[in-house]
């Protein structure tokens, strides 16, 4: 089957650096997502990773290796209003949206 | 503000009731979906339309039936609903169903089945 894995729940000081990781199994790859959602708000487009490396926007960067099945989301100098969950979905060979659950993120002053 | 509008934001229904949620977007897309979310669960597809035709059903339950008149707007009628259903359902579109254009999502609506 196919499965998205990322953690459930993160914690983090205002001011420092968070990653958020997720790894895949899916039958192909096209393509990563990450999106951000904000309780009770619509999800929002943060990055798309098709080929391996870091891709930088922001304070936001975004990391893919297609060999290990794994990508991050790296937050840095947070903010309060950096608190959301964080939406990993992969492309598959089918160009279907696989979606993980999703890691909730918490900063604390 | 995403372009993607949803109305109502809230729903209350029992589970012999008819409603509708409605959706609209104002981004030129021509793709539009129907999501699932439940409470630490991922992302569930229900529906996916393309120039208001439905290209994907992902097994929805027959008490769920999808409308999209034009493609700007999209509904999903709802009957007979069962607790389980209550959920966040989300709209969202694309400039296309190719999978590679990012998604605009609307707020939401807030479904509760007593």
């Amino acid at each position: 089957g196919q499965n998205i894995d990322q953690p459930t729940e993160m914690t983090a000081t205002e001011g420092a650096i968070v990653q958020i990781n997720c790894t895949y199994q899916t039958s192909g790859f096209n393509g990563l997502f990450w999106y951000q959602q904000h309780a009770g708000e619509a999800p929002t487009f943060l990055s798309y990773n098709v080929l391996d490396g870091l891709e930088e926007k922001g304070r936001f960067s975004s990391f893919l290796s297609r060999s290990k099945g794994y990508s991050y989301l790296l937050l840095k100098e947070l903010q309060m209003k950096d608190s959301a969950s964080y939406l990993c979905a992969v492309l598959d060979s089918n160009y279907q949206l696989i979606w993980g659950a999703g890691t909730k993120l918490i900063i604390k002053p | 503000e995403t372009g993607v509008t949803q109305t109502p934001r809230h729903l209350v229904m029992g589970m012999t009731n008819k409603k509708s949620l409605k959706c609209e977007q104002h981004l030129g897309h021509n793709a539009m979906y129907w999501y699932k979310q439940s409470a630490k669960k991922p992302l569930e597809l229900m529906f996916v339309y393309s120039l208001e035709e439905r290209v994907e059903n992902n097994s929805v339950p027959s008490r769920f039936s999808p409308e999209c008149p034009n493609s700007s707007h999209l509904f999903l009628h709802l009957h007979t609903l069962q607790p389980e259903d209550s959920a966040l359902y989300l709209c969202a579109s694309s400039q296309d169903v190719s999978g590679v254009s990012e998604q605009y999502f609307g707020p939401g609506t807030r479904l509760t089945v007593t």
